[in-house]
């Protein structure tokens, strides 16, 4: 059964640490691995990866992807309370002729001042 | 350019109601998905719709239904409302078709309450 698994669930650190969050994935043809950031309302979409050992950088967000071990780390630095928000990883896999996003649980991500 | 438009923004209906739910993709995209998402469930990928046609369906039950229209807005529909269908309902855009761009779009959700 294709799965995408996050963790750790839920993570409190206090503003200026770095925090590393995870996302594995079993899935069939995979196509990429997306992050989403959540905080009230709607997810906002971060990256999409598709190829393996490239990092994508936004700021103090940065993101890689390692197609062999099947797996991402999504790292924030110097963390700020306004980085309190889920975490969501997906990943588009093909499904016949199209494809399908598989969510994960996310990953509560608490910054105390 | 707008973002995704989702109506109402907040439903309360009681059990046995049926309820029909709005999605306005951005301008330009053809696809739309639905999901449901709930605090102990996270989100649960419920239907996608491209060129008014349903191209893929999660496992949910037929009480939950949707159609395409061809200006690629979106409605959802929930028949026979159970106090478990509480939830955020979110609408995706994206591109969709051979573009081969997975990034979707959510718009701000309907939070439906059944008492």
């Amino acid at each position: 059964e294709d799965k995408v698994v996050q963790s750790p669930l839920s993570l409190v650190v206090h503003e200026g640490d770095t925090v590393t969050l995870n996302c594995s994935y079993e899935v069939t043809n995979f196509r990429s691995l997306l992050w989403y950031k959540q905080e009230k309302k709607a997810p906002t979409f971060l990256f999409m990866l598709t190829s393996s050992g490239i990092e994508k950088k936004s700021g103090r967000l940065s993101s890689i992807l390692d197609k062999k071990e099947l797996f991402s780390i999504l790292n924030i630095t110097a963390t700020q309370t306004g980085d309190s928000a889920v975490y969501l990883c997906a990943v588009a896999h093909s499904l016949d002729s199209n494809y399908q996003l598989i969510w994960g649980a996310g990953t509560k991500l608490i910054i105390k001042p | 350019k707008a973002g995704v438009t989702q109506t109402p923004r907040y439903l309360i209906k009681t059990r046995g109601q049926q309820v029909t739910l709005s999605c306005s993709p951005i301008s330009g995209h053809r696809s739309v998905s639905w999901y449901q998402q709930t605090p102990g469930q996270g989100l649960q990928f419920l239907f996608e719709y491209f060129s008014e046609t349903q191209r893929n369906k999660g496992n949910f039950p037929g009480r939950f239904s949707g159609r395409q229209f061809s200006n690629s807005r979106s409605e959802m529909n929930v028949s026979t409302l159970e106090l478990g269908d509480s939830a955020l309902y979110l609408c995706a855009s994206s591109l969709g078709g051979t573009s081969r761009t997975y990034e979707q779009y959510f718009g701000p959700g309907t939070r439906l309450t059944v008492t």
